[in-house]
């Protein structure tokens, strides 16, 4: 079993769509998560960190339910230029991270 | 800004070569790391350095060694290039203590033929 499951997608959304990833991690005593963006053929850069409070960077909401070990990101409004892989990660101990497969999304005029 | 570089965009090389991929940051970081990228497998980590000559293994260390000579620029070597080692490898670098916001660098595309 993957540390970090994430469904590769592609999610395939219209401009002004609003769309939600999830991931789910096996770890339970894994403490920080995060999410990053990656451009075609470009390096990966963090997107957000999320809380057990959940939290929101404009249009980007991202929630965390450990009881169900699982992270979740939502896109409101999207845009062209949010076509992206998304990766979700954990922070496991030894302060590595564990990086999931990533999901596609590709927003459509 | 933070700058990692790395000494190639794409390389082939023959199976049985031993393979140099360099990776330099221009931020003082501490920390650096080498993963592969492989679809549907994402990110895997192979080694880590927290400081000047110092390394541990990542997930999959088999194949690889690094070295570390100095604090901007780590090394990963591959003692005896296989096709399995075609894949994508990212060098990353972040300052000590903040591990979880990784600078990456562009990538280097290695194809073993």
């Amino acid at each position: 079993r993957k540390e970090v499951e994430q469904d590769p997608g592609p999610f395939n959304v219209p401009e002004g769509a609003t769309v939600a990833f999830n991931c789910t991690y096996s770890n339970s005593a894994s403490q920080s998560f995060f999410w990053y963006r990656q451009d075609c053929r470009k390096e990966p850069k963090l997107l957000m960190s999320v809380y057990s409070s959940g939290n929101e960077d404009g249009r980007f909401t991202a929630q965390l339910n450990r009881a169900s070990q699982y992270i979740s990101l939502l896109i409101r409004d999207s845009k062209l230029s949010d076509s992206a892989t998304y990766l979700c990660v954990v922070l496991e101990y030894g302060n590595k991270l564990v990086f999931g497969a990533g999901t596609i999304l590709r927003v459509k005029s | 800004d933070v700058k990692v570089t790395q000494s190639s965009r794409y390389l082939v090389k023959r199976t049985g070569e031993k393979v140099f991929l360099e990776c330099v940051q221009d931020m003082d970081h501490e920390n650096m790391f080498w993963y592969r990228q492989d679809p549907g497998l994402g990110l895997r980590l192979i080694y880590f350095s927290y400081d000047v000559k110092m390394k541990e293994k990542g997930d999959i260390p088999e194949g690889y060694s690094v070295s570390r000579e100095k604090k901007e620029r780590f090394s990963l070597i591959l003692e005896s290039a296989s096709t399995n080692q075609t894949s994508m490898y990212l060098c990353a670098s972040t300052p000590v203590g903040d591990t979880y916001e990784q600078y990456f660098g562009p990538g280097t595309r290695l194809t073993v033929t």
